[in-house]
């Protein structure tokens, strides 16, 4: 069965500073998807970047990219010239490559933005 | 194009009592995925369900917990004789044909 691990509960960022959160998944499957989802305190589930396993160049969302390495099972995000809008839980995902759209999610890493 | 819409965002039962947690997806969208999530944690997967159909429960409880989509109106998510541990944010997704799965804002439910 696939997992997804977010080993950061909690972190915290400068505004206009930039912030990495750390994701792994361990799959034997070769045909994926990765996400990360944003949750802010409205609780809405906002996808903010997602990222194709075949695909091997990084994903870029403006201020969002990710740094995939697939042989490492490691998906993390950068958010860069942080925000005050940027402080939200964010969750890391994992999609199998058939038809389905179920999602395994992580724990989250809550991030904190100060001004 | 209304996005998927959950209702209601907040329902609170007594132990015992039955907890209907209602789904319409976006316009167009025939797959619905349901989704727990406790304080404190992330989403995990509970039903994936097309038009009439279930697809996917490998994630519902195998008592009390029950779901379907209808072929005319909302998705439905039931949990008969709630307890207290039932207390959490559900929350609904669906998708069209593309690889992208769409939230709504969820419901949380209270049982006192």
């Amino acid at each position: 069965a696939q997992t997804v691990t977010q080993s950061q509960p909690e972190m915290s960022v400068q505004e206009a500073e930039t912030v990495t959160l750390s994701c792994t998944y361990d799959t034997s499957e070769s045909d994926y998807y990765l996400f990360w989802y944003k949750q802010p305190p409205s609780r809405q589930m906002i996808l903010v970047i997602r990222q194709e396993a075949y695909k091997q160049q990084n994903a870029t969302e403006n201020r969002f990219s990710v740094n995939f390495q697939k042989a490492a099972k490691s998906f993390s995000l950068k958010i860069s010239d942080s925000q005050l809008g940027d402080a939200a839980m964010y969750f890391c995902a994992y999609r199998s490559g058939g038809a389905t759209n179920k999602l395994i999610f992580g724990t989250g890493t809550l991030l904190a933005v100060q001004p | 194009n209304a996005g998927v819409m959950q209702n209601p965002r907040h329902l609170v039962r007594r132990r015992g009592q039955e907890a209907r947690l209602r789904c319409s997806p976006m316009k167009g969208h025939s797959h619905v995925y349901w989704y727990r999530q406790l304080p404190e944690e992330g989403l995990k997967f509970m039903v994936y369900l097309q038009k009439e159909n279930i697809i996917d429960e490998s994630g519902m409880p195998k008592e009390r917990f029950s779901a379907e989509f209808p072929k005319e109106g909302p998705s439905i998510l039931r949990i008969q004789q709630v307890v207290r541990g039932d207390s959490a944010a559900y929350f609904c997704a669906s998708s069209g044909q593309v690889y992208e799965a769409f939230f709504g804002q969820g419901t949380r439910l209270t049982v006192v």
